[in-house]
């Protein structure tokens, strides 16, 4: 069975500290692996996803992660970060099984950034 | 672009009553999926629907639950009768036809059983 962990439940951290959130996952298929974001009062928005060939993605608002495939792990990272990036984050695998389709989430990491 | 919108907002009702959650995805998008949040957990997959054709429900928790996507458009989930614990986020989402697809969130029907 799939499985996503997200080691880190609250990350507190101070505005231009740098970010890395732990994601492991387990699934013995093709990968494909996704960070969502849902901000305070919004709904889940994709950062970004990784498919196939750079291990290293780039997404939206200069967050980065990297798929380490002897590692199972999809971390995310932000070099630096900023108080409106205080969200939940999640990362997730999709699960494909012919034309079916699922995505299996973490639990999610809520990140708080102090001005 | 419109994005995927889901009604009501929110949901109040009393465990034995029914509620229907409705999810408008975005245009042209064939995929159309069903999560839930249950009291702060983990987002769990319910169903995936292609066109109005049911992929896999396997994630549906028992047979209170109903789903539909008529003509292959908007999709409604029933629950009938609800229980305490169906309390929860249920999130809609949708994606367009292939392998690398992505899938776009709707804002979430926030439902509380009391």
């Amino acid at each position: 069975a799939q499985s996503v962990s997200q080691h880190n439940h609250h990350v507190i951290l101070s505005e231009a500290a740098s970010l890395e959130l732990g994601c492991n996952y387990s699934y013995g298929g093709t990968v494909n692996l996704f960070w969502y974001v849902q901000y305070p009062g919004q709904h889940l928005q994709l950062l970004l996803k990784y498919f196939s060939g750079d291990p290293l993605v780039k997404g939206i608002k200069g967050f980065e992660a990297e798929f380490i495939k002897s590692k199972f792990s999809f971390n995310l990272r932000k070099p630096s970060v900023q108080w409106s990036d205080t969200a939940e984050y999640f990362c997730a695998v999709l699960r494909s099984s012919g034309s079916a389709r699922q995505l299996t989430f973490g639990s999610g990491t809520q990140l708080t950034v102090l001005p | 672009e419109a994005g995927v919108t889901q009604f009501p907002s929110h949901s109040v009702i009393e465990k034995g009553q029914t509620v229907t959650l409705r999810c408008d995805p975005i245009s042209g998008h064939d995929n159309l999926y069903w999560y839930r949040r249950v009291m702060g957990k983990e987002i769990k997959f319910l169903l995936h629907f292609v066109k109005e054709s049911k992929q896999d429900e396997s994630g549906m928790p028992n047979n209170r639950f109903l789903a539909e996507r008529t003509g292959g458009t908007y999709s409604t989930l029933k629950v009938q009768p609800a229980e305490l614990e169906d309390s929860g986020v249920y999130f809609c989402a949708s994606s367009q036809a292939g392998s690398r697809e992505t899938q776009y969130f709707g804002p979430g029907t926030r439902l509380l059983v009391l």
